[in-house]
Order: structure tokens, then sequence, then C-alpha cells
């Protein structure tokens, strides 16, 4: 199947201080990605969709500006937590569709906020 | 909000035995796909169903689908302790592949 990269895998940070995730499909084009949150031992919950050049769809709840979701290119869209707080602990997950009927997941990231 | 249930949350059995995931839904579908998480780790793709298919195999996988119950199930056959994982369905309702609801998974462990 295709390939999907994040980066970083794992990072800790102070409270306060933003993080920037970037999301890759590395063998293929993604004019649309998704970003999905998920807490230990529950379920992925969709967060946002990325569209390549127009703005992040959010879904309901999720704050636009603590979540800054930028999609500059068809293989790359980054996913910055502003003002990171504890709460915010999480693993956060990107994927990358292909046009046809499989979405691709990357390898997660894990942000502690300490 | 989610829209899938899964049952059992945890299943538990031993290397060779079957296991069998279910999942229920509540709202008409395109298609419905299972995923497998290990833990702390991405997510792999392991099988699409179409909401006019109501069987399909992979290998050691056999999906049902039963749009007149809103539910799927997922069977792995001659499970191997490699196969713990945590296993997904999810399902869309829009342009295939847009925006995914998960369900709550199903923990399976194998016993060696």
């Amino acid at each position: 199947g295709a390939v999907v990269s994040q980066h970083p895998s794992r990072v800790i940070c102070k409270s306060g201080t933003s993080v920037k995730i970037e999301c890759r499909s590395l063998d293929f084009q993604a004019t649309t990605m998704f970003w999905y949150r998920q807490f230990p031992k529950q379920s992925l919950m969709l967060m946002a969709t990325s569209n390549e050049g127009s703005k992040a769809t959010y879904e309901q709840g999720v704050e636009k500006d603590k979540f800054l979701i930028n999609h500059a290119s068809l293989t790359l869209s980054t996913l910055t937590v502003t003002s990171a707080h504890p709460e915010d602990s999480s693993f956060y997950i990107c994927s990358a569709w292909d046009r046809e009927e499989t979405q691709y997941f990357g390898p997660g990231t894990r942000l502690l906020v300490l | 909000s989610q829209q899938g249930e899964e049952d059992p949350q945890a299943l538990s059995i031993q290397e060779g035995e079957n296991a069998t995931m279910n999942c229920s839904y509540k709202t008409s579908i395109n298609n419905l796909q299972w995923y497998r998480q290990n833990s702390g780790r991405g997510l792999v793709h392991l099988i699409l169903i179409r909401s006019n298919e109501r069987e399909k195999h992979s290998g050691r996988l056999r999906v049902t689908l039963d749009t007149s119950k809103k539910s799927s199930s997922l069977l792995i056959t001659a499970s191997r302790a490699a196969d713990t994982a945590s296993y997904f369905c999810a399902t869309d309702a829009g342009t295939s592949g847009s925006r995914l609801t998960f369900g709550e998974g199903t923990q399976l462990t194998v016993n060696p």
C-alpha cells in the first residue's frame, strides 16, 4: 500500500508552546489529508479535513485557531498545535486519501505537554 | 460522534483459534473498511467491503456485511500471536474514501 510518514514520531513540550506535526504522502499525491486524534484506549476522532490549496474543514468542537492546518502541497500537510496545554496531550494521526477508496495512515505522533 | 460500535471490546484467544469481531453502524454507507492498529502505532488497512457486497476474503480474513442490519463482522482464522492488535471498523457515507467514521475498536489478544 501507499506510504504516509509523520514527523516527529513523538514530542514533549512545555505548556504554552506551539508544536508542528508534518504529514507526508511519499509515493502518491494527496489532494485530501485527514487529521485524527486518539486518546489512550479510545478510537480515532476526526479533527479536520485538509484540502490542498484551500482552508481546512474542522469537525464540530475542534478549535480552528488552536489546531492550525496547512496543506501547501499535494504531498504535505501540517498540523500546528498552538499554545499547547496538558489536555492536548494525545496521539495525533494523519491519513492521506488516494482518490480511490482507501485512506492510508501515518504512524502517528505522540504529543506530551508538560 | 462515533457511528460504529464494536463488540466485543476485548477478546482473548489461543493461537490457532478463530477470532470474530463485530461492528454496527447507524447510517447508510458507501463502504465499510477494517483497520488494524498495533499499540502506539498507526493504522493498517486490512480490507474494504462495498455496500453492494455481502462477503469478502483476503488471506486469513473474512468480512461480511449486512446492510439490512447495519452490521459487519471480521473473522480472522487460524490466529497467530502476531495478530494481537486493536481492530477498528470505519464507514464512509460520502465520496468513497472520504471522511471515515470509526468504531470503538476491539482489542484482540492472541496467546501463544
